[in-house]
């Protein structure tokens, strides 16, 4: 069975310092997978995306996640916090066949 | 720009009564879902359908039916609206499997 688990609902770090959003996943097959952003009152906006052409992925805002398949993780980091960070991640897999699987959310804050 | 667009941004129905969301998208996208989103929950899948007239359920069909009439529209039913259908509606749509979602920007749906 599929599944993607979002080892922390809040994190709350400094403007500037580094952040760290966890996510594990579990599939059977090579599975596609993405980071989404909610901004308060918007709609879900992709952050980035791993297909298996490379393991650490480059995303907009300064965002990158690296796949490691030994640990069947999909953590997403950012070198500094900036204000406008703050909103809510979502780690989503999608294992083909049309079935997309949402974490439950990490909703990050971000201090001044 | 791409766009999916919802009908409404907010709705209250009383229980009971018969409620249509709408989702328009204009990207010419075989792809398209409907989510409700929940705290805690992340996003759970409701139906998508791939192609016009075709449709299939996700993981929480019960109590919501949905139509696919023309390529670019899909509606969520709910048949017979019930306090527990109180949540956040995302509809969404993509190009196929692996592909990024692009999201409308929600309907909050309030049964009282």
């Amino acid at each position: 069975a599929q599944s993607v688990t979002q080892l922390d609902s809040h994190v709350s770090v400094s403007e500037g310092t580094p952040v760290l959003l966890r996510c594990n996943y579990s599939s059977s097959y090579s599975p596609s997978l993405f980071w989404y952003v909610q901004h308060p009152n918007k709609g879900l906006q992709l952050l980035l995306k791993y297909t298996s052409a490379a393991t650490l992925v480059k995303g907009i805002n300064g965002f990158e996640a690296e796949f490691k398949k030994s640990e069947t993780s999909f953590h997403l980091t950012k070198p500094s916090a900036h204000m406008s960070d703050a909103a809510e991640y979502f780690c989503v897999i999608d294992t083909g066949g049309f079935k997309t699987i949402f974490g439950a959310g990490t909703r990050l804050f971000v201090k001044a | 720009d791409v766009k999916v667009t919802q009908s409404s941004r907010y709705l209250v129905k009383r229980t009971g009564e018969k409620v249509f969301l709408e989702c328009v998208q204009d990207m010419d996208h075989e792809n398209m879902f409907w989510y409700r989103q929940d705290p805690g929950l992340g996003l759970r899948l409701i139906y998508f359908s791939y192609d016009v007239k075709m449709k299939e359920k996700g993981d929480i069909p019960e109590g919501y039916s949905v139509s696919r009439e023309k390529k670019e529209r899909f509606s969520l039913i709910l048949e017979s609206a019930s306090t527990n259908q109180t949540s956040m509606y995302l509809c969404a749509s993509n190009k196929g499997s692996g592909n990024e979602q692009f999201f409308g920007p929600g309907t909050r749906l309030t049964v009282l």
